[in-house]
Order: structure tokens, then C-alpha cells, then sequence
């Protein structure tokens, strides 16, 4: 069955280091998407991508977050100077058609913990 | 804006006993409502979903059904395995807005 994979799955970085979070999406997928869960808490959404733009973003997607398609193949999210709030799971979604009515799949998630 | 409030855990049930959880949203349109769960040291899943109201999603003995009077999507199951153990979310979507409830961690015992 087709799968979302992320790397890495655990990053540990200290605080202030870049880091890029990278997603291989299912291969007949148009939209993706990054959510991120702080320990114990809900899931937030923070970015949604279609035709090699951003098509919305939350108002936790600041301007230390950014996404691309670099290659076609991967989706990554690059986060420049981490914060100690950062420390979160961060999953990649994607989905054949908008998710009003499809279905997301998710990855299995990256964990970031910033010392 | 578009929200989603859901029981809070964590709930624990015995095999076989009868599953209950809530789940309430707010929208300002016609969203779909979905129910994702997450087992654990992995990624969510797509559980069940409802386009519309009225509408009853089902999978796994699990179900929900679209209640737009009382803004609601309980997730349901008659009969809990142990296998069940895991976080059970609550998600609207309308457009390209997915927002999620806060999670519910559920625990069978043998």
C-alpha cells in the first residue's frame, strides 16, 4: 500500500540551528500539507502546498518556517532558527484531491526536540 | 472560525465494553467531518468520515454519524477490543482548512 515516509525519524538540534524536515509524498498526490503536535497536545495545521506554492498557512507558520518541492519528489520544511517551542512531532500529509471531501494521509511523523 | 471540541481523556474500558466519543464542532459553511486515529509511535489514520449531514461513516465496528442540529459526530463502537488502544481524533474540514480535536487516548484492558 502506498505510503507517506518522513525523515529523519528523531532530530535533536540546539537552539538557534536550522533544520529541514523531509517528506516523500504518495506519488499520484497533488496537495500536502504540515501539521505539527506538541507532546500531549492537539494537532496544529501549519502549512498546505499545491502547484509549487503555499496555498494557505496558519498563523504558527511564521517567517522562520518555509516549504518547497525541490525536486519533485520531496517536500520539505525547513525551519531556520529553532526555537525551544519547536520541540514537536511533525507530520507530513498529502492527499489525491483538497481535503474538503478526500482523505489525508499521514506519514508517521518526525520528532524535533530542540535543546 | 471552524473548530472542534471533543472529550477529553483518557478513557479506560474493559474488552467488550461500549464506546463513547464525543465530539461538537463549530463551522461557518457545510464542512466534512472525519474521525482519524493514532496508534502509538505512528501517524495518524483516517478512521471514518461524513461528507454531509445525516450521513453515517463506518469502518472497523467504529461509526459516527453527521448531525447537523446538535453540531455533532459522536465516534461510537459496540463492542472495544484491546487492540482498539490508541488516540482517537475529531477533524473538520471545509475547503482547504483541516482543523483537529484535541485527541482522546483510549485504554482497553484485557
Amino acid at each position: 500500500e502506498p505510503e507517506v515516509t518522513q525523515t529523519p525519524s528523531h532530530q535533536v538540534t540546539q537552539m538557534g540551528q536550522e533544520v529541514i524536515l523531509r517528506c516523500v509524498p504518495i506519488s499520484n498526490h497533488l496537495y500536502f500539507y504540515w501539521y505539527r503536535q506538541i507532546l500531549g497536545q492537539k494537532v496544529e495545521f501549519l502549512v498546505s502546498f499545491y502547484n509549487n506554492e503555499i496555498s494557505e498557512k496558519s498563523e504558527i507558520f511564521d517567517d522562520q518556517f518555509s516549504v518547497e518541492r525541490p525536486d519533485g519528489s520531496n517536500f520539505t520544511l525547513k525551519i531556520r532558527s529553532t526555537k525551544l517551542e519547536d520541540s514537536a512531532m511533525y507530520f507530513c500529509a498529502t492527499s489525491q484531491v483538497t481535503h474538503g471531501t478526500g482523505e489525508l494521509f499521514f506519514g508517521e511523523g518526525s520528532r524535533l526536540t530542540v535543546l | 472560525g471552524n473548530s472542534v471540541t471533543q472529550m477529553e481523556g483518557p478513557v479506560t474500558l474493559s474488552e467488550e465494553a461500549f464506546l463513547t466519543i464525543n465530539c461538537t464542532y463549530t463551522a461557518t459553511g457545510y464542512p466534512s467531518l472525519f474521525w482519524y486515529v493514532q496508534y502509538p509511535g505512528e501517524g495518524l489514520q483516517l478512521l471514518l468520515k461524513a461528507t454531509k449531514a445525516d450521513d453515517k461513516g463506518s469502518n472497523k465496528g467504529f461509526e459516527a454519524t453527521y448531525r447537523k442540529e446538535t453540531t455533532s459526530f459522536h465516534l461510537e463502537k459496540g463492542s472495544v477490543q484491546v487492540s482498539d488502544s490508541a488516540v482517537y481524533f475529531c477533524a473538520l474540514s471545509e475547503g482547504n482548512d483541516m482543523r483537529f480535536g484535541a485527541g482522546t487516548r483510549l485504554t482497553v484492558k484485557p
